[in-house]
């Protein structure tokens, strides 16, 4: 049921840098939707990440990033820590379906 | 400070109908541009939007779930309520309301969710 596409995982050392990709199609993405981005801690409701392909509300540390080009977004986690772990989700908006739409997740693992 | 809370059924049987209902504060969903929705997540899956209301009344559906779902607002009592008729086991999942910051296509506050679990 997922229209974006994330990778299942990603992992990295502590201190590392992580990325993750979200692709899309010509109705949302490619539309020029703006890609937002959550962070799902566990056992808890997801919590605003990202806005407007690279904005960061307030209290969200700038180690996090987003960036957004033709039909793909990417997150990026710079200086990667413990408190990190968690599953992320992007999200847009698509045209055809007159919806939001998600993406399939992916968890971050620091090892 | 804005703040929602999702309260309805927990267990609901095959074919019933679930009705939740989001309370909210630190906005009205009188303000030009403003929105809720609703989001589900099955246990272990990811998230999916079903359901928004605009501060104007205007509806928006999941196109598979559509015509299952009904949202409605009262801005009264800072409420909106989904209902989905003819539940299923596959409907199992913490439903989630957020809140539509004017204008933009993202939620910005969301509920702490609350799980519902459809079995005989």
């Amino acid at each position: 049921q997922s229209v974006l596409t994330q990778p299942p995982s990603v992992s990295g050392a502590p201190g590392q840098r992580v990325t993750i990709s979200c692709t899309g199609t010509s109705s949302n993405i490619g539309a020029g939707y703006d890609v937002h981005w959550y962070q799902q801690l566990p056992g808890t409701a997801p919590k605003l990440l990202i806005y407007g392909n690279n904005n960061r509300p307030s209290g969200v540390p700038d180690r996090f990033s987003g960036s957004k080009s033709g039909t793909s977004a990417s997150l990026a986690i710079t200086g990667l820590q413990a408190e990190d772990e968690a599953d992320y989700y992007c999200q847009s908006y698509d045209s055809s379906l007159s919806g939001y739409v998600f993406g399939t997740g992916t968890k971050v693992t620091v090892l | 400070q804005i703040t929602l809370k999702e309260s309805g059924p927990t267990l609901v049987k095959p074919t019933q109908t679930l009705t939740l209902t989001c309370t909210f504060s630190g906005f009205s969903l009188n303000t030009s541009g403003v929105g809720v929705g609703w989001i589900r997540q099955p246990p272990g899956k990811a998230l999916e939007w079903l359901t928004l209301i605009h501060w104007n009344d205007d509806q928006r559906y999941s196109p598979s779930l559509k015509s299952r779902l009904t949202i409605t607002k009262d801005t009264s009592k800072n409420q909106v309520v989904l209902t989905m008729t003819n539940m299923d086991p596959v409907d199992t999942a913490t439903y989630y309301c957020a809140h539509r910051h004017r204008y933009v296509y993202y939620f910005d506050y969301w509920g702490q969710g609350t799980l519902v679990t459809v079995s005989s």
